[in-house]
């Protein structure tokens, strides 16, 4: 079973577009994460979701509106895309962060992004 | 402010040699660190991870790590590096915000 799951895996598409991501897990976290890898590779946080509510946003344009309809589930929805949206999009997930405990972020596969 | 650093863009090892990798880290308080690794059009995948104790942590794969707090680093090795090692290794740090920071990661290059 996988924990961390993702689709699509690849997504070709032309600047204008609007187009979705979905990511669920599996593992029964309360905490789940998009992070977005640049072409050189650079990770950098986007959001993060605390049983459905957001907690960070990281100066992501307002294109890019993540959505949680469970603690199961975090969409990404990216309107007009534009070519420096090229990337790849993580999702991951973690235990609840209690104060004084830390939890493990597990990722999913990886979203393959390219627009045209 | 809390940051990553890995010095080694690139590193190239023979097949069999030892490696390490380093990592550098900027944070207040006691690091939450990590080792993930990144096969070619794969996802990330954790080698191994520091909380507390033990400063010599072991993973999967034959890695392990060691956290020093004096030098603010936790370098990854591995005693006989094997052709499928070969990917991009991230060291990151749990901000304690909902977040990680992440290194720029080092490509590991094998060679026969």
């Amino acid at each position: 079973d996988t924990a961390v799951s993702q689709t699509p895996k690849y997504l070709v598409t032309q600047m204008g577009n609007d187009k979705s991501i979905k990511c669920e897990q599996n593992l029964g976290h309360d905490t789940m994460y998009w992070y977005k890898q640049d072409s050189k590779k650079f990770l950098k946080i986007m959001f993060s979701y605390n049983n459905k509510e957001l907690i960070i946003n990281e100066t992501v344009p307002n294109r890019f509106s993540p959505k949680s309809p469970d603690k199961a589930h975090l969409n990404l929805h990216i309107n007009s895309l534009e070519l420096g949206d090229s990337a790849v999009y993580f999702c991951a997930s973690s235990q609840d962060q209690l104060a004084g405990a830390r939890g493990t972020q597990y990722f999913g596969p990886g979203t393959r992004l390219l627009v045209l | 402010a809390q940051s990553v650093t890995q010095p080694d863009i690139h590193i190239t090892v023979s097949e069999g040699a030892s490696l390490e990798l380093r990592c550098n880290y900027s944070y207040g308080a006691t690091p939450y660190l990590f080792w993930y690794v990144q096969s070619p059009g794969q996802g990330l995948q954790l080698l191994l991870k520091y909380f507390s104790g033990d400063t010599l942590v072991q993973g999967i794969k034959g890695f392990e790590a060691e956290f020093k707090r004096s030098q603010s680093s936790f370098n990854l090795r591995k005693p006989s590096v094997h052709w499928s090692d070969a990917a991009e290794y991230f060291c990151a740090v749990d901000s304690g915000t909902y977040k990680y920071i992440f290194g720029t990661g080092t490509r590991l290059k094998v060679l026969a």
